[in-house]
């Protein structure tokens, strides 16, 4: 079974300082591990994903990823938050294998503050 | 390119209905998966489906259902609905089954069980 934690339901942040959302998980082979944002009443927006090769992933908006394995972590990063940044952030993990059911974290809600 | 589109946005049913959700994925994704959000109990897979067939299903009863046609798009249906069916349902659509595609969600179908 696949698992996802993400320890923190809430970070606030003052706008321009650096971002971190934390991320652990649990599966049964190589993860492919996926980071979602939500922004009010909207749907869940694609950030990036880690299949395999760098461990540092980047993707849209200026937000990076850290695969970390021996700590099976996969952290969310930003080197300078906005205030639009403001949203729910989830952490999901996919099978190993075939498939596209993702296991997903509980969320964790980020606040820039001006 | 459209993204997932998800219809209706938003409903109100009645205890004792029952509901379809509908879905239509981004042009030549043929997986399709459907989620339930709520506030309680997260973000929870309900089934996927790939050419036309129900590929993976989630814990939940019977009274959620599902199915696939030719064209990709993709309709749910809840009978009987109860009071905790209330929820955003996600539609995601990847272009295939195989591990590690990026997976894209629509905007959600918001249902209101009164």
């Amino acid at each position: 079974a696949q698992s996802v934690a993400q320890p923190e339901d809430q970070v606030n942040v003052a706008e321009g300082n650096p971002l971190t959302v934390k991320c652990t998980y649990s599966v049964s082979g190589n993860p492919y591990l996926f980071w979602y944002v939500q922004y009010p009443n909207r749907g869940l927006q694609f950030l990036l994903k880690y299949i395999t090769g760098d461990n540092l992933v980047k993707g849209s908006y200026g937000f990076e990823a850290e695969f970390n394995k021996s700590q099976t972590s996969f952290h969310l990063k930003k080197p300078s938050a906005l205030v639009s940044d403001s949203a729910l952030y989830f952490c999901a993990v996919g099978p190993g294998a075939a498939g596209n059911k993702l296991t997903f974290g509980g969320g964790t809600r980020v606040l820039v503050k001006p | 390119k459209a993204g997932v589109t998800q219809t209706p946005r938003y409903l109100i049913k009645t205890r004792g209905q029952q509901v379809t959700l509908s879905c239509s994925p981004i042009s030549g994704h043929r997986s399709v998966s459907w989620y339930q959000q709520t506030p309680g109990q997260g973000l929870q897979f309900l089934f996927e489906y790939f050419s036309e067939t129900q590929r993976n299903k989630g814990n939940f009863p019977g009274r959620f259902s599902g199915r696939q046609f030719s064209n990709s798009r993709s309709e749910m249906n809840v009978s009987t609905l109860e009071l905790g069916d209330s929820a955003l349902y996600l539609c995601a659509s990847s272009l295939d089954t195989l591990g590690g595609n990026t997976i894209y969600f629509g905007e959600g179908s918001w249902l209101t069980v009164v």
